[in-house]
């Protein structure tokens, strides 16, 4: 069946950079896309990008400039790197698959919390 | 960008019930426009894709309507295992989310 799963630090430092991972099985990366979604406490969920089945990618505006999507398909893997963080950052950071008519399946998300 | 209202909030409402939820998009989204319901703990399920589109396995009750601007989701009889989050998704142009309804039980 579809699995996502998300895994990295639960704390990151400000200013630093946070990198995700999120592990897929049950669906190629080359058939589907990946979005990366946050959402801090008490507040909605954002859309953070995409990386699209053929590996292109495309950001959220306000965050184009600290982010960038990756994957390797190999490892069925896709990986979220954002740099300069900081306390607004906080949030629970999930991954989904994207089945071109919006998003089907969520992974349970992780919880960083960005704080010296 | 596209911006979605979702209203209300929150809702309490008893076994048996009927349920209405909506969101208003900023823009026109056509029909692109899919419902999920999150429990505490849990992954977000979808329940409903393209505005009226039920997806396999999600009950009958659940129903979605609306085109342009304007959605609702119907819950058409109220069950205990309702109660969760509700939220729209955009997807005509890239992605954005309602701010989600917490329905609980009255």
């Amino acid at each position: 069946q579809v699995q996502l799963k998300e895994s990295g630090p639960g704390l990151v430092q400000p200013s630093e950079t946070l990198s995700l991972t999120c592990t897929v099985s049950g669906f190629s990366l080359t058939s589907y896309g990946v979005n990366w979604v946050r959402q801090p406490p008490g507040k909605g969920l954002e859309w953070m990008g995409t990386i699209w089945n053929d590996g292109s990618t495309d950001y959220n505006s306000a965050l184009k400039s600290r982010l960038s999507i990756s994957r390797d398909t190999s490892k069925s893997q896709v990986f979220l790197k954002m740099n300069s963080l900081q306390t607004e950052d906080t949030a629970i950071y999930l991954c989904a698959r994207d089945m071109a008519e919006g998003i089907d399946y969520w992974g349970q998300g992780v919880m960083v919390t960005v704080s010296s | 960008d596209i911006q979605m209202t979702q209203s209300p909030s929150f809702l309490s409402a008893s076994v048996g019930d009927r349920v209405t939820i909506n969101c208003k998009a900023s823009q026109n989204i056509n029909r692109y426009l899919n419902w999920y319901q999150q429990k505490l703990g849990e992954a977000p399920k979808l329940l409903i894709s393209n505005a009226n589109s039920l997806q396999t396995g999600i009950p009958s009750r659940f129903s979605g309507s609306g085109s342009g601007t304007d959605f609702t989701l119907t819950i058409s009889s109220l069950q205990p295992e309702d109660v969760a989050t509700y939220f729209c998704l955009q997807h005509n142009s890239w992605n954005t989310f309602g701010a989600g309804t917490k329905l609980e039980l009255k």
